[in-house]
């Protein structure tokens, strides 16, 4: 199993600000991947974080607002830039170490935008 | 990747064995069958995962039909901590691969 510590556990945000949220893992691992889940929804993928390389969004989801980085398999991070009240979420790093393995999540980000 | 269909709810007598079934339909032969559950708003919990055979562990059983198009995921004493929503999930055995979420069905184990 891998253990993800993702920081900070919540914020409370003035709009038009970015805020940016670590995702460690204590192991390195193959895949990491970015979700959103808005209030009393399930979870949207954002973006999958692709080590040395621009990440790969899903539709809806575009760099400018979400840019991601991976700096090496054990560390990523998310950014919500330039932030509205509907950004008002749980922000959720996930990562899996390969083919017939399971995905492991953090307890997330508690997003408010006031 | 191949879509899931959940009912919306669920309730289980607490003891007795809550059956969740879920649709995939359009499952390929190398895309495996997840089952994660969320409680209350903490971080996904993985449960169990399939390709072709029933797997068991101690949390579950996943049984899988024979065509793959569902499966039924089987908690065997339903206690009222397993309260949550749970989420069948088909996701990729090669190549790239990620976890798309459905609505899932929210159980509800009841005293």
């Amino acid at each position: 199993s891998a253990v993800i510590s993702q920081k900070p556990s919540r914020d409370i945000c003035q709009r038009g600000t970015s805020l940016t949220i670590q995702c460690q893992v204590d192991s390195q691992v193959t895949m990491m991947f970015w979700y959103r889940q808005q209030p009393g929804q399930s979870l949207t993928l954002i973006a999958t974080a692709n080590q040395g390389s621009e990440a790969t969004y899903e539709s809806g989801f575009v760099i400018d607002k979400f840019p991601i980085s991976r700096p090496n398999l054990t560390f990523s991070t998310l950014t919500v830039s330039n932030m509205s009240p509907e950004d008002s979420s749980i922000y959720l790093c996930s990562v899996d170490q390969g083919m017939n393995t399971e995905a492991f999540f953090g307890q997330g980000t508690r997003l408010t935008v006031v | 990747d191949a879509k899931t269909t959940q009912p919306t709810s669920m309730d289980c007598a607490e003891g007795r064995a809550a059956n969740l079934p879920c649709n995939h339909s359009t499952i390929s032969g190398n895309e495996y069958v997840y089952w994660y559950r969320q409680i209350h708003s903490q971080g996904p919990q993985y449960i169990i995962h399939g390709l072709k055979n029933n797997e068991t562990n101690e949390m579950a059983s996943l049984i899988i039909t024979e065509d793959r198009k569902s499966s039924t995921l089987i908690l065997p004493h339903a206690t009222l901590r397993d309260t949550a929503v749970y989420y069948c999930i088909v996701r990729r055995g090669t190549g790239t691969y990620k976890y798309i979420f459905g609505t899932g069905t929210r159980l509800k184990v009841l005293a």
